[in-house]
């Protein structure tokens, strides 16, 4: 069981909007910045979104995050077959001096 | 383009001892936290351990503490995990990590393709 908590799936329509949410504690998402990671099938995962609501470069701007307390949404719009992955939450938690991730979100796109 | 490539998985029986590496290029070794982070089949992801850019900083996950060691040599570019008293439940697709920009502690920037160690007897 992890400690951040996403949904296990969602889906949504191509071209529609979607939003994944991650739910920790003050220990973690309360304390310190947020990632997301995209992990296509059968490959390794890749950073998303870093402190909470930045792109690496090469990273489009359908992708998005934010964080409000202790919770963080990542939001992914004008969704694409290519879009199927599984994305995982992850951060710093303070108390166990560990990294943490969600136990992950598979898409579905319609 | 950061370049990880992991090396040392395999079969090994619970209770024994294995030593993965990981070869980095294409970025300064040196100034780069390095992580050690896991999967099992069908299952998601795991962090395991990470080190600081000088070595004198580690930290791991309780399930491997005191079994799994993490060290690096900048002078080779190289991570390791050394894992012994090995069990059943390590079994899983091992994937180097390091942070995407200097002085990121936890934010995970690249990954390897991972190698695959299994646990059995």
């Amino acid at each position: 069981q992890s400690v951040l908590t996403q949904p296990p799936s969602v889906s949504a329509a191509p071209g529609q909007k979607v939003t994944i949410s991650c739910s920790g504690t003050s220990s973690n998402i309360g304390y310190n910045s947020v990632s997301w990671y995209q992990q296509l099938p059968r490959t390794a995962p890749k950073l998303l979104i870093y402190d909470n609501s930045k792109r690496p470069s090469g990273i489009p701007d359908r992708f998005s995050g934010s964080k409000s307390g202790t919770s963080a949404t990542l939001g992914i719009t004008g969704l694409q077959t290519g879009d199927e992955a599984v994305y995982y939450c992850g951060t710093w938690h303070s108390g166990l001096n560990t990294v943490i991730f969600g136990g992950g979100t598979n898409l579905t796109v319609l | 383009e950061v370049h990880l490539v992991e090396s040392g998985g395999g079969l090994v029986q619970p209770g024994g001892s294995l030593r993965l590496s990981c070869a980095a290029s294409e970025f300064t070794f040196s100034r780069y936290w390095m992580h050690w982070v896991r999967q099992a089949p069908g299952k998601g992801l795991e962090w395991v351990a990470n080190i600081k850019e000088d070595g004198r900083d580690k930290y791991y996950v309780d399930s491997v503490k005191g079994r799994f060691t993490i060290s690096r040599d900048n002078a080779k570019n190289s991570l390791y995990l050394q894992m012994d008293s090995l069990r059943a439940e390590d079994t899983a697709a091992y994937y180097c990590a390091t942070a995407p920009w200097e002085n990121y502690r936890y934010t995970i920037g690249y990954w390897g393709q991972g190698t695959l160690v299994t646990v059995s007897s």
